[in-house]
């Protein structure tokens, strides 16, 4: 079982539509990040969490460290937003001062007009 | 802005050559680190270094070694290319900030390997 799973696997929206990515993981971390990436293979990083709630534009970033568990939302979608979601987290232990991410496999956006 | 270059958008090369990617990052970033991503399979960690001649393994080393000989270039070595190697490769870095940092990572363009 992967400590991070994205669900869904695939998502399919019209313009317009408000649209949830959900992300659980099974295992202590100190933060959570989000990142785009669009057709083409760049990946920006949308938003870091350690607890609470984020919001740039029209994306909105939850996290819930109790439940283990974070949301994406888009508000307004648009065919712009068609991309890539991945969810990753940085575990608490051994390594974790190196940076690294463990990564879910990602949400696959399509928003049509 | 950091900036993360990889030296190729597309590379296509034959069973058995050696491959080199080269990833440079502009910001004097500590850690830096190699993925492949494959469909359903996600980011998968290859390598990854945190300093000068430092690397320690991710989770899918076999078949790949790297180097870092100065901190804002880490290259990615294919000793003998197979096609179970064909893959998106990305390169990261980010600032060594501790137990408690953000360790928000910057990513490269990407570089599509096919193996013929």
């Amino acid at each position: 079982k992967n400590e991070v799973e994205q669900s869904p696997q695939n998502l399919t929206a019209q313009e317009g539509e408000f649209i949830t990515i959900n992300c659980s993981y099974s295992v202590g971390i100190s933060a959570l990040h989000w990142l785009q990436q669009h057709p083409g293979g760049g990946i920006v990083s949308l938003f870091m969490l350690s607890s609470g709630k984020k919001k740039h534009g029209r994306l909105i970033a939850t996290i819930n460290i109790q439940e283990k568990h974070s949301s994406l939302h888009i508000t307004a979608s648009h065919p712009r937003d068609s991309a890539v979601y991945i969810c990753a987290v940085k575990l608490w232990g051994g390594g974790t001062s190196y940076g690294k991410l463990t990564f879910g496999q990602g949400t696959i956006l399509t928003v049509h007009p | 802005d950091v900036k993360v270059t990889q030296s190729s958008r597309y590379l296509v090369k034959r069973t058995g050559e050696k491959v080199f990617l080269e990833c440079v990052q502009d910001m004097d970033h500590e850690n830096m680190f190699w993925y492949r991503q494959d469909p359903g399979l996600g980011l998968r960690l290859i390598y990854f270094s945190y300093d000068v001649k430092m690397k320690e393994k991710g989770d899918i080393p076999e078949g790949y070694s790297v180097s870092r000989e100065k901190k804002e270039r880490f290259s990615l070595i294919l000793e003998s290319a197979s096609t179970n190697q064909t893959s998106m490769y990305l390169c990261a870095s980010s600032l060594r900030t501790g137990f408690r940092g953000t360790d928000t990572q910057y990513f490269g363009p990407g570089t599509r390997l096919t193996v013929l």
